[in-house]
């Protein structure tokens, strides 16, 4: 299976600063038909996960532009330009190129 | 507005069967395959199953390949999740999700507990 390891598993962060997240995965996740399916989501306690971004670096609809996604081969990030309050909460990365899908540990924001 | 709406989850005894149902509206649900994801009290997401829009294709997880059996009923717009011989390490919150490479919506969740 395609391990996903993110860093740091905990994040204090301070609201206006920014942050960022690592996402490393164990194989490469370029899919044969050329894409990259790399996603990262968001939770709140005691709700369902949300999808910020899909295929490295597109952001869903509605999702701040104070979030962006980066990387290529097996190294990922997450970086959140100035954090807000509503930013709390824990991030995954999950890979969607490999049979079974993965997700990392998850990485607690808190301010 | 897309939504996914799970039930059937609760209490169950180890060795017990539950079937998880998750409604799904607002979209052209046949043309997505969909997924379940679970959550451990206070784990991380673990992916559990996946099927094609058609039904013809379907993925499982290690940890629930033999036990669990996903489907859907694509007139009435319902994925459902077959859970058989489950165990105490099966306790979670179980989600349905459209798509498989990056779940875009997600339902509420459900919880099964099994215990005696």
């Amino acid at each position: 299976d395609v391990v996903m390891t993110q860093s740091p598993l905990s994040l204090p962060v301070t609201l206006g600063q920014p942050a960022s997240i690592s996402c490393r995965s164990s194989q490469g996740l370029v899919y044969r038909d050329g894409n990259t399916y790399l996603s990262w989501f968001h939770q709140r306690p005691g709700q369902s996960p949300r999808r910020l971004i899909y295929k490295v670096s597109i952001r869903d609809s509605g999702v701040p532009d104070r979030f962006s996604g980066s990387g290529s081969g097996t190294d990922f990030t997450l970086k959140i330009s100035r954090v807000e309050a509503e930013d709390v909460g824990v991030y995954y990365c999950m890979q969607g190129t490999h049979w079974p899908r993965t997700f990392g540990q998850g990485t607690k924001v808190e301010i | 507005e897309e939504q996914l709406l799970d039930s059937g989850g609760g209490l169950v005894q180890p060795g017990g069967s539950l079937r998880l149902s998750c409604a799904a509206s607002g979209f052209t649900f046949s043309t997505y395959s969909m997924s379940w994801v679970r959550q451990a009290p206070g784990k991380g997401l673990e992916w559990v199953s996946v099927i094609s829009g058609d039904g013809g294709t379907k993925y499982y997880a290690d940890s629930v390949k033999g036990r669990f059996t996903i489907s859907r009923d694509n007139s009435k717009n319902i994925l459902y999740l077959q859970m058989d011989s489950l165990r105490a390490d099966d306790t979670a919150v179980y989600y349905c999700a459209r798509g498989s490479s990056g779940p875009d919506y997600w339902g509420q969740g459900t919880l099964v507990t099994v215990s005696s």
